[in-house]
């Protein structure tokens, strides 16, 4: 079971916005960054979100990311069929000294 | 462009260590403003950070894992390594190298090597 909570699995159709939230609590999301990143099966974990909100240079303004308390999301509008992947959030847990993970969710672009 | 990516056995025997390498190319080791972490992803569970070593040779382990665990940094290979000993099945999983800025982010990742823990 992942530290951070995450659904684990969103769909849209093309052209529409989802977005997909990471819960943790106090001591990891609540006082840390939070980053996102997106994963196919086989291939490097890509970052797509640091520091609950930056987007790094060559990730289309598409995605964003938000936090509020210990809940973090991420959105990505104008969905399109090359977004299908996993999405999952990290952070810093302060109590545990460790970084923690959501499970993971599997975009469905319809 | 910072490349990274992990090599060592496929296949490690229970009890035995689990030995891994990963490869930095288009960066350095030895740059004081990254820490150079493994995670692993057993299959149908979620993400476990394992721990991260700095280009001193200073390490973070996830304590959970600690008494098991040896990092290091080969700057004259510009590699850093993982062993993880008494392995069991429980350790089968993709075992990915990531560089890590400061406790934000990890950025980039290597691809994922699979090591499986079996007789």
């Amino acid at each position: 079971q992942s530290a951070l909570t995450q659904p684990p699995s969103v769909s849209a159709a093309p052209g529409q916005k989802v977005t997909i939230s990471c819960s943790g609590s106090s001591s990891n999301i609540g006082n840390n960054y939070v980053s996102w990143y997106q994963h196919l099966p086989g291939t490097a974990p890509k970052l797509l979100i640091s520091e609950n909100n930056k987007r790094p240079s060559g990730i289309p303004d598409r995605f964003s990311g938000s936090k509020s308390g210990t809940l973090a999301t991420l959105g990505i509008t104008g969905l399109q069929t090359g977004d299908e992947a996993d999405y999952f959030c990290a952070t810093r847990d302060s109590s545990l000294s460790a970084w923690v993970f959501g499970g993971g969710t599997k975009l469905t672009v319809l | 462009q910072v490349q990274l990516q992990e090599s060592g056995p496929g296949l490690v025997k229970p009890s035995q260590t689990l030995s891994l390498t990963c490869t930095v190319s288009g960066g350095s080791v030895s740059s004081g403003i990254y820490y150079w972490s493994w995670i692993r992803k057993p299959a149908g569970k979620g993400l476990e950070w394992i721990g991260r070593v700095y280009a001193s040779g200073t390490t973070n382990y996830n304590p959970s894992l600690k008494s098991r665990l040896t990092m290091s940094v080969d700057t004259t290979k510009n590699q850093f390594s993982l062993k993880l000993s008494s392995v069991t099945a429980a350790d089968t999983a993709v075992y990915y190298c990531a560089r890590e800025y400061y406790d934000f982010v990890f950025d980039p990742w290597g691809q994922g090597t699979l090591v499986t823990v079996s007789s």
